[in-house]
Parts: structure tokens; C-alpha cells; sequence
């Protein structure tokens, strides 16, 4: 049972670049977030996905695109990267209904150069 | 008022003292309420949930909410440099079970 996990761990790109975080959960969770990470900004959200097949926008959604593949597999697509993205990068889960804690993964460092 | 806001810190305490954090909420994240412990570059921990008034207790750990006054805290007791982390107070509220975040309160425990 390895919870949540994503891929890759680190990368770096350079402006203009695209690329695609995955992310997947083996806990049978509706609920999927992606969320940034940066020093004094705390976690903000980017996308969420409510459901299977279902996608909304958070807090900082600008730059980014979100697909739900699957119940267990959320990617998070950056498809012209900028300095600005520079962040660390997670995901998390959530059985929903009355069960609303989320479970984290173990992050992406993602460097725009 | 933003929806969470914890102290800011960041927060020193001995080893074996206990360390309390605090939170504040608005009436849009007032249902069920979460910390995490999160271990400079690792993601966050979940180490305690309460949805009701009053205190839950598990281990070294003693959360506390009081809708009434919009404030959550944690307690740890006995505390231990391994201890050491940003805290995170986390709430959601409405239909979307969405969390909503506050900053974190850094913490560090002296040997």
C-alpha cells in the first residue's frame, strides 16, 4: 500500500518547456488536489478534482491544466513553463463525503531556469 | 480576517516542555480541522483531525477546538527535538470538503 506517490521527484526545465507531474493513490480515494509549495506563501491549491471525472480550479490555477485519467490518477500538465513555476509541487487525496483528511505525496521539486 | 491564520513563530521551546500552537478560523472553514507536521523538504504528515468542541488526545498530542471563540490548537507534551517541524492548522467548511491552509508556525525543540 503505497498511498500517494508522484513522479518525478525533481526536475528542471527551461522557459518555454512543457511537462507533465503525475501523480496516483491506491487507497481508493474520490478526491484528488494539486497544490504549490513556496518559501512564506504556505500551500495553495491548483486544481482539484471532486471526482472521477470531474476537474475545478483553485486558488492559482493561471499556466497550469489538470486531467483526472482515472480514479486513481491525477496529472498536473505545465505546458510553457516560467520562472515563476518554479516550486515544490504536491498531491494529495481524499476519501470524501465526512472523511476529509488528505494524504500527501511526497512532492515534486520543479526548477524553471 | 483571512480563513486560517496561525502564529506566525516561529516557536522555541526546551526538550521535555510542552509546545502549543494556535489557530484562528473564519466562519468559512468551520467544520472539521486538521495539523500536519511537515519535516523541512518532506510533504506533510497528518498527525491529528477533530471535528468536534473540545479535546482529542492521542499520545503526546492533545488537539483542542472551541467553535465558539473560532480557535484550534495543538498541544504537545513532553516534547522532543525529533519535534522540530513546521506545523500546519488546516479547516474546511461547505459542501466541497476543500482544506484551506494556514501558513505553518515553525517549531524547534532544544536538546
Amino acid at each position: 500500500n503505497a498511498g500517494v506517490t508522484q513522479t518525478p521527484k525533481f526536475q528542471v526545465l527551461k522557459t518555454g518547456q512543457s511537462m507533465t507531474l503525475q501523480c496516483a493513490q491506491d487507497m481508493n480515494h474520490n478526491s484528488m488536489y494539486w497544490y504549490r509549495q513556496d518559501p512564506g506563501m504556505g500551500l495553495r491549491l491548483i486544481y482539484y478534482s471532486a471526482s472521477e471525472g470531474t476537474t475545478d480550479k483553485g486558488e492559482v490555477p493561471n499556466g497550469y491544466n489538470v486531467s483526472r485519467l482515472n480514479k486513481r490518477e491525477f496529472s498536473l500538465r505545465l505546458e510553457s513553463a516560467a520562472p515563476s513555476q518554479t516550486s515544490v509541487y504536491f498531491c494529495a487525496s481524499q476519501r470524501g463525503g465526512t472523511y476529509n483528511e488528505q494524504f500527501f505525496g511526497p512532492g515534486t521539486r520543479l526548477t524553471v531556469l | 480576517q483571512k480563513e486560517v491564520e496561525q502564529n506566525s513563530g516561529p516557536l522555541s521551546v526546551p526538550e521535555g516542555a510542552i509546545a502549543s500552537l494556535n489557530c484562528t478560523y473564519s466562519d468559512r472553514v468551520s467544520q472539521s480541522f486538521f495539523w500536519y507536521r511537515q519535516y523541512s523538504g518532506k510533504s506533510p504528515e497528518l498527525i491529528m483531525s477533530i471535528y468536534s468542541n473540545g479535546d482529542k488526545e492521542d499520545g503526546r498530542f492533545t488537539a483542542q477546538l472551541n467553535k465558539a471563540s473560532q480557535y484550534v490548537s495543538l498541544l504537545i507534551r513532553d516534547s522532543q527535538p525529533s519535534d522540530s517541524a513546521t506545523y500546519l492548522c488546516a479547516g474546511s467548511g461547505g459542501s466541497n470538503y476543500k482544506l484551506t491552509f494556514g501558513k505553518g508556525t515553525l517549531l524547534t525543540v532544544n536538546p
